[in-house]
């Protein structure tokens, strides 16, 4: 079970506009930044977004984040079939003390 | 280029132990705190927790307490993950992933050592 709660998928054909929600608390999401993960099939996580919004160079600005209260969206514009992956979220918990995740969100490309 | 190379694949029997390296480059180690996260067949991230590779000081993830002691040898900008008293479930892929700090991106990772078991 894990304290961040994203679904387990979604999907979309490409170009459209897909977003994946993380649902959190205020001694997660609500309290500090939230960063985002892709991973791609049989590989190490990548850096996708980091504190809220920034992205690492390389990184296109298809990818966006908005950030409300103790949730947090990931949006993908002009979706591509490389878009294809797992899609996870994560945030420092002040109260554990620790860094926690969503179970993550497949996203399929049509 | 910064690189984090781990150790190969494992294969246990319950109770034994596991030690998974993590060599860095490209990159001035004592710097990034190292994190390790593991991944179960098909499941999520897991944090397991960091050691700060300057001062050694270490910070475990609740769930690992008493089992899981991290370390570095800065003379070769490694660092090792020991994982005791393993179990079927643990079974996972490991990886370290480099962070400025305790808290903030994990912003490069190493390719993962996957830990399985032996009947």
């Amino acid at each position: 079970q894990s304290v961040l709660t994203q679904p387990p998928s979604a999907s979309g054909t490409p170009g459209q506009r897909v977003t994946i929600s993380c649902s959190g608390s205020s001694s997660n999401i609500g309290s500090s930044y939230v960063y985002w993960y892709q991973q791609l099939p049989a590989t190490a996580p990548k850096l996708l977004i980091y504190r809220n919004n920034q992205r690492p160079s390389g990184v296109p600005d298809r990818f966006s984040v908005s950030k409300s209260g103790t949730s947090a969206s990931l949006a993908i514009s002009g979706l591509r079939a490389e878009d294809e992956a797992d899609y996870y979220c994560a945030a420092w918990d002040g109260s554990l003390s620790a860094w926690v995740f969503g179970g993550g969100t497949k996203l399929t490309v049509l | 280029q910064v690189q984090l190379v781990q150790s190969g694949a494992e294969v246990k029997k319950p109770g034994a132990s596991v030690k998974v390296s993590c060599k860095a480059s490209g990159y001035t180690f004592t710097d990034y705190f190292m994190h390790w996260v593991r991944q179960a067949p098909g499941q999520g991230l897991e944090w397991m927790g960091w050691i700060n590779p300057n001062s050694g000081g270490t910070n475990y993830a609740q769930t690992f307490q008493g089992r899981i002691t991290m370390t570095r040898d800065t003379s070769i900008s490694t660092a090792y993950m020991d994982l005791k008293r393993l179990r079927f479930d643990d079974t996972a892929v490991y990886y370290c992933a480099r962070v400025f700090g305790g808290v903030g991106e994990f912003d490069y990772w190493g390719q993962g050592t996957l830990v399985t078991f032996s009947s």
